[in-house]
């Protein structure tokens, strides 16, 4: 199975200040059609996950632009450009290029 | 609007069985791989069965096989996890997904205990 490291597991930001998450694969995400199935996540607490970011840097419908997602091959990172109050919760990146399809173990964001 | 409703969860035994089904709408379903993820108490995300839009090919994370059986009705739209010989180590809130390796839409989730 593909596993997923994201780091760090836990982040405290101050209002207003940029966040990143890095999110690692152990093996690469890029399928023999070029595309890498590379999904980011936020969960709120008592809530089913969304999804923010998929295809490694495409945005979801209604996601601010201060999340932002790159990366290639086993290497990704989702940024936040500037931290809001409305973004507390965890965070998971997914694999969808193998299955099974795997998360890594979610950063949960709070605020500094 | 898309739209995901589960059903089904509850308090079983171990070694019973149970049956959660998803409702879907606002999609044609025939178009997209289903899916369902679970989530321990507190803990991360994991997949545990993928199907095709026409069913023919279905995965399962090795942790459930031949215990677990994922099903589709395309006529009813509806997408089902028939859970046999169920252990403690199964509890967990399960989410019908959409568009398996996408998994761009989340139902509400159908909470399973295993306990007795």
């Amino acid at each position: 199975d593909v596993v997923m490291t994201q780091s760090p597991l836990s982040l405290p930001v101050a209002l207003g200040q940029p966040a990143s998450i890095s999110c690692r694969s152990s093996q690469s995400l890029v399928l023999s059609d070029g595309m890498t199935y590379l999904s980011w996540f936020q969960q709120k607490p008592g809530h089913s996950p969304g999804r923010l970011i998929y295809e490694v840097s495409n945005r979801d419908p209604g996601v601010p632009d201060r999340f932002s997602g790159s990366g290639s091959g086993t290497d990704f990172t989702l940024k936040i450009n500037r931290v809001e109050a409305e973004d507390v919760g965890v965070y998971y990146c997914m694999q969808g290029s193998h299955w099974p399809h795997t998360f890594g173990q979610g950063t949960k964001l709070e605020i500094k | 609007e898309v739209q995901l409703v589960e059903s089904g969860g509850g308090l079983v035994q171990p070694g019973g069985s149970l049956r959660l089904s998803c409702a879907a709408s606002g999609f044609t379903f025939t178009h997209y791989y289903m899916g369902w993820v679970r989530q321990a108490p507190g803990k991360g995300l994991e997949w545990v069965a993928n199907i095709h839009q026409d069913g023919t090919y279905i995965y399962y994370v090795d942790s459930v096989k031949g215990r677990f059986s994922i099903s589709r009705d395309n006529a009813k739209n509806s997408l089902d996890l028939q859970m046999n010989s169920l252990r403690a180590e199964d509890t967990a809130m399960y989410y019908c997904v959409r568009n398996g390796g996408q998994s761009d839409y989340w139902g509400q989730g159908a909470l399973v205990t295993v306990s007795s």
